[in-house]
């Protein structure tokens, strides 16, 4: 299973744009690349996916390199509601099912 | 709001204990993950559940244990507590239907004390 890796924590000064990378370098030609928040210990939200091309929605873009072995989320306007906790996934598929792999994410902070 | 549902919110339990956790899919999903997050922690994949069977498990032991109903509802069910169960248990509904883009709807998770 391809494995995530991102920095502990980030600032991000409210009205700027939040750039979160992630490494995924074993990531597989067919795996997708997801991107959740969680907010105080709720339930992990959707923020956005991709395989090759570049993603956006209402939400935020996602950047995947050429080569997919690492992306960013970037949330282009931040306010203090997007602090939160970012996961990056990259889906592992283990005899048919589809299981995320979370790792410990990144501690994002919007400061005022 | 994801339309996946979890009760109860909160529970204490002590060592030794049984636990039932259910989880109520949003509509149209067909397939029932279940998560544990310690404190501190990102979520670890316990099992998942497509059509009333178990399709996958993670590093849990077999005293964790589910059920899915023809409604597309989920119980959790965990025997002989131990401390280190205490946690947040979360249940994520997706659509399975062919090809590999499979995206999970999280509920708000249960938490579990165990004393």
């Amino acid at each position: 299973d391809a494995k995530t890796t991102q920095p502990p924590s980030m600032d991000c000064a409210e009205g700027r744009a939040a750039n979160l990378p992630c490494n995924h370098s074993t990531i597989s030609g067919n795996e997708y690349v997801y991107w959740y928040r969680q907010i105080h210990s709720q339930g992990p939200q959707y923020i956005i996916h991709g395989l090759k091309n570049n993603e956006t929605n209402e939400m935020a873009s996602l950047i995947i390199t050429e080569d997919r072995k690492s992306s960013t989320l970037i949330l282009p306007h931040a306010t203090l509601r997007d602090t939160a906790v970012y996961y990056c996934i990259v889906r592992g598929t283990t005899s048919g099912t589809y299981k995320y792999i979370f790792g410990t994410g990144t501690r994002l902070k919007v400061l005022a | 709001e994801t339309g996946v549902t979890q009760s109860p919110t909160h529970l204490i339990k002590t060592r030794g204990q049984q636990v039932t956790l259910r989880c109520s899919s949003q509509s149209g999903h067909n397939t029932v993950s279940w998560y544990q997050q310690a404190l501190g922690q990102g979520p670890q994949f316990i099992f998942q559940y497509y059509r009333e069977e178990e399709n996958g498990r993670g590093n849990f032991p077999p005293r964790f244990s589910g059920l899915q109903f023809p409604n597309y509802s989920s119980e959790l069910n965990v025997n002989a507590l131990e401390l280190d169960d205490s946690a947040l248990y979360l249940c994520a509904s997706s659509l399975r239907a062919g090809g590999r883009k499979e995206t999970q709807y999280f509920g708000p998770g249960t938490r579990l004390l165990v004393l």
